[in-house]
């Protein structure tokens, strides 16, 4: 079945220590997005890529680290500068270009990692 | 640089009833989406109006836009208790660089 693939769902952080989240897609988006969701709240941008080796930082980069070295993989690091990492993260990609022109449709969303730190 | 505002903050109806979900934004816009989360899980899209459409339906859903106004509404009609959900509306801006969320609004559908 296409589709994203987040993983893990659970982790758990000490503080002082990096983590890595993958994200996985067999969709051949382009585009790929890590958001952020903190309780009750919405989505806010952390970074995005809408091709290989290019990235653009979202709204609230900082203390986050991310690259795109192959068009299925998006993985985002949460570093120890991110000072309040607890959070739901989502990872999302959609199709940029099609026949050559742009393309503009839904994003496809993975199921989320709940990043908990002790 | 939040841009889609979604209103009310929750809802809560009976079962068969409709919903009726509101969501503003800022700015010039390509296209605007909808999304449904059950708790705890991904987003699945449910519906996308593009800029020059003024209604659209899918299902039991029906979308509206009014650029002029720069709002949009989420009609669910014939609720069901398995439309309790959080619903997102979502502007993609004519760059066409990123998509911007609202916080939502928690739906419960009383059984």
């Amino acid at each position: 079945d296409g589709g994203i693939t987040q993983s893990p769902k659970y982790l758990f952080r000490k503080e002082g220590q990096n983590v890595t989240l993958s994200c996985e897609q067999n969709l051949n988006h382009d585009a790929m997005y890590w958001y952020r969701q903190d309780p009750g709240q919405g989505l806010r941008l952390i970074y995005y890529s809408q091709i290989v080796n290019d990235f653009q930082k979202g709204d609230i980069a900082e203390g986050y680290s991310v690259s795109r070295e192959k068009k299925e993989s998006f993985p985002l690091t949460v570093t120890s500068a991110q000072k309040n990492p607890t959070a739901f993260y989502l990872c999302a990609s959609t199709q940029k270009f099609s026949s050559g022109r742009l393309y503009r449709g839904e994003l496809f969303f993975g199921e989320g990692s709940r990043l908990t730190v002790l | 640089s939040q841009q889609g505002e979604e209103d009310p903050q929750a809802l809560s109806i009976q079962e068969g009833e409709n919903a009726t979900m509101n969501c503003s934004y800022k700015t010039s816009i390509n296209n605007l989406q909808w999304y449904r989360q059950n708790s705890g899980r991904g987003l699945v899209h449910l519906i996308l109006i593009r800029s020059n459409e003024r209604e659209k339906h899918s299902g039991r859903l029906r979308v509206t836009l009014d650029t002029s106004k720069k709002s949009s509404s989420l009609l669910i009609t014939a609720s069901r208790a398995a439309d309790t959900a959080s619903y997102f509306c979502a502007t993609e801006d004519n760059y066409g660089q990123n998509f911007v969320f609202g916080p939502g609004t928690r739906l419960s559908v009383l059984p």
